[in-house]
């Protein structure tokens, strides 16, 4: 089975370019989470759907980040315009519905760095 | 401000060793998983425990949730140098899809 899929996997621009991180999560799972790890703030949750949904996205920085799933198979990351302190290594993952456990693994992808000049 | 704090932040140790992993909070949590993660990699789930008091094995990895289900410990027995990584708690709060991630600890084990 493959894992979730990210791309790209480096991107380097310059600032007030527009950024779009793209995540495809492991078929058949109801929900997909964007994080972003950085050494000062560690991993942070940005936005996660349950069933291409966004259901929190108080995660979010601000207004320059919007995050969509148009389908169960896709969703994407947008940064406009993108600043330096953006610059990070940005994660999608995806799980399965837990139900009432909460032991259902996160499935990570092996992230995005992105740098802002 | 971390929800999760690990401690410590870093540690180098050498193979053979063994050694012991914090991650502590105020809050409660429905369950805390452990993560490890390589570089260039992401996360990957190495257990969860969901009962204070819960203690759980993986070979030499031995993973404790406080009685409260507010802190937990990850004790590394025999350290190996294919256990270096960095190494990261996230505890679930009553939303089970929502998991705060602590800070992390960096270990290192030499040769």
């Amino acid at each position: 089975d493959a894992g979730v899929i990210q791309s790209p996997r480096h991107e380097v621009t310059e600032m007030g370019q527009e950024v779009t991180l793209r995540c495809k999560p492991i078929s058949g799972h109801d929900y997909l989470f964007w994080y972003r790890q950085t050494m000062m703030r560690g991993l942070e949750l940005l936005i996660y759907f349950n069933n291409n949904v966004p259901i929190d996205d108080s995660g979010m920085p601000e207004d320059r980040f919007s995050a969509k799933m148009p389908n169960a198979s896709f969703s994407t990351l947008k940064i406009q315009p993108s600043e330096p302190r953006d610059s990070a290594v940005y994660f999608c993952a995806s799980t399965s519905d837990p139900r009432d456990r909460g032991d259902q693994p996160q499935h990570f992808g092996d992230g995005t760095r992105l740098s802002i000049l | 401000t971390q929800l999760l704090e690990q401690s410590p932040q870093f540690l180098s140790i050498q193979e053979g060793e063994n050694l012991t992993v914090y991650c502590n909070s105020s809050s409660v949590f429905s369950s805390l998983q452990w993560y490890r993660q390589e570089p260039g990699e992401g996360p990957v789930l190495l257990v969860t425990v969901v009962t204070g008091g819960e203690v759980k094995k993986l070979k030499r990895l031995t993973f404790q949730f406080g009685d409260a289900r507010k802190d937990s410990s990850l004790h590394i027995t025999a350290a190996q140098t294919g256990d270096t990584g960095l190494y990261l708690c996230a505890g679930g709060i009553y939303n089970f899809n929502k998991f705060y991630f602590g800070s992390g600890t960096k270990l290192n084990v030499k040769p």
